[in-house]
């Protein structure tokens, strides 16, 4: 089945601006979703299609495709943004839905 | 606003089995498909199962296909999961999460529940 390839973990300096990467063959095919899970919180949409923001998300997300890689940009980056951020799409196979393991985000 | 509340989770053993509920509010339940999401503890996020709005469709993935079954009543408002066969490796939070489209699948999660621990275990 298919899979989605992000880092573990990425560090940004406050105020810098940051990309989170996500690779998989699905998202040749589907956009992916941006999700922000915060210690002991449930996850929450951030970006999803090709690039839309849900209501009350701040405009320094945005996020981008190229080829099969999808990328989540934080611009300016706030302390709190700290947080693990998933992407996630359809697979390209089946009915169902795949994660990328996860990148942790760290706000220096 | 847009109101998911998980309940049904707790201590089972290996083996037997635990239902699920998802009661939504704030949004008209009956014209989106809604979906369950697992996450181990410490782990990453992991999609379950989602049913169309109507419920005439269901997919699973394939860890749980033949032992979970996913059901919804319109007429309450509530999202249901059925889980027979536990396994340790189901050992999870259990969040329920609304489709983005609109009586489609959109396959993205708008809204998220807070969710409710499952821990299977003797």
């Amino acid at each position: 089945s298919s899979e989605l390839t992000q880092d573990p973990a990425v560090s940004v300096a406050l105020g810098q601006t940051v990309r989170i990467t996500c690779q998989g063959d699905s998202l040749g095919n589907y956009y992916a979703g941006w999700y922000q899970q915060k210690p002991g919180q449930a996850p929450m949409l951030v970006i999803y299609g090709r690039n839309i923001r849900p209501s009350g998300i701040p405009d320094r997300f945005s996020g981008s495709r190229s080829g099969s890689t999808a990328s989540l940009t934080i611009a300016g980056a706030q302390a709190e943004d700290e947080a693990d951020y998933y992407c996630g799409s359809r697979d390209s196979s089946k009915n169902q839905v795949i994660f990328g393991g996860g990148t942790k985000l760290t706000v220096l | 606003q847009v109101q998911l509340v998980e309940s049904g989770g707790g201590v089972v053993q290996p083996g037997r089995s635990l239902r699920l509920s998802c009661a939504a509010s704030g949004f008209t339940f009956n014209n989106y498909a809604m979906h369950w999401v697992r996450q181990a503890p410490g782990k990453g996020l992991e999609w379950v199962a989602v049913i169309s709005y109507d419920g005439s469709n269901k997919f699973y993935s394939d860890s749980v296909k033949g032992r979970f079954t996913l059901s919804r009543d319109n007429s309450k408002n509530t999202l249901y999961l059925q889980m027979n066969s536990l396994r340790p490796e189901d050992t999870a939070v259990y969040y329920c999460a609304q489709d983005g489209g609109l009586r489609y699948f959109d396959w993205s999660f708008d809204h998220w529940g807070q969710g409710t621990l499952v821990t299977v275990s003797s």
